[in-house]
């Protein structure tokens, strides 16, 4: 069984600064996909930014990067200049690659940013 | 693209009683996943329908059940409502073919209480 583990249960971080969400994952898939969902507290859940795992170089999407280890099976998030609209919950999900669209969340980091 | 809704919003139930929870896809997606995810956790995959057949089940009980029309509605059934079963729904579509069909889009969730 595949596992997502968000070792961080909350994180703060000042408004314009730095900060990362820890995300690793077990499998003994070679084909995959991992993501990271924002979910607010209007519930939605909204994609961030997605990685495939045959792919060497790490995503990007504006203010949100990856940093995926394969080897280590770990990918975390960084996300720079920091909003205040960046405070949400944060998932992190991995998708085997040919088994249809079921995602395996982690339990979320709760994300404050202060200004 | 995020065009998925969810009824109703809110429902609150008693141990025992059965319940619907409806989701409507946008046009042209044809594979739906539903999710539970309890308070405090990440969302966990109930099940997936393709072409309006399940395709695909997580660790859930029969009473879990599912339906999908061919006009992009689908629903959740679940019957003989236990007190864990109060959580946030969430269902997810995606389009079959095409540059996004690697990515589910959330509806914003129904929340079920059992009382």
């Amino acid at each position: 069984a595949q596992t997502v583990t968000q070792s961080q249960p909350e994180m703060s971080v000042q408004e314009a600064e730095t900060v990362t969400l820890s995300c690793t994952y077990d499998t003994s898939e070679s084909d995959y996909y991992l993501f990271w969902y924002k979910q607010p507290p209007s519930r939605q859940m909204i994609l961030v930014i997605r990685q495939e795992a045959y792919k060497q170089q790490n995503a990007t999407e504006n203010r949100f990067s990856v940093n995926f280890q394969k080897a280590a099976k770990s990918f975390s998030l960084k996300i720079s200049d920091s909003q205040l609209g960046d405070a949400a919950m944060y998932f992190c999900a991995y998708r085997v690659g040919f088994s249809g669209y079921a995602l395996n969340f982690g339990k979320g980091t709760s994300l404050l940013v202060t200004p | 693209e995020t065009g998925v809704t969810q009824s109703p919003t809110h429902l609150i139930k008693t141990r025992g009683q059965q319940v619907t929870l409806r989701c409507s896809s946008q046009s042209g997606h044809n594979t739906v996943s539903w999710y539970q995810q309890a308070l405090g956790q990440g969302p966990q995959f109930i099940f997936q329908y393709y072409r309006e057949e399940e395709n695909g089940r997580g660790n859930f009980p029969p009473r879990f059940s599912g339906l999908q029309f061919p006009n992009y509605s689908s629903e959740l059934n679940v019957n003989a409502l236990e007190l864990d079963d109060s959580a946030l729904y969430l269902c997810a579509s995606s389009p079959s073919s095409g540059i996004l069909h690697n990515e589910q889009f959330f509806g914003p969730g129904t929340r079920l209480t059992v009382l």
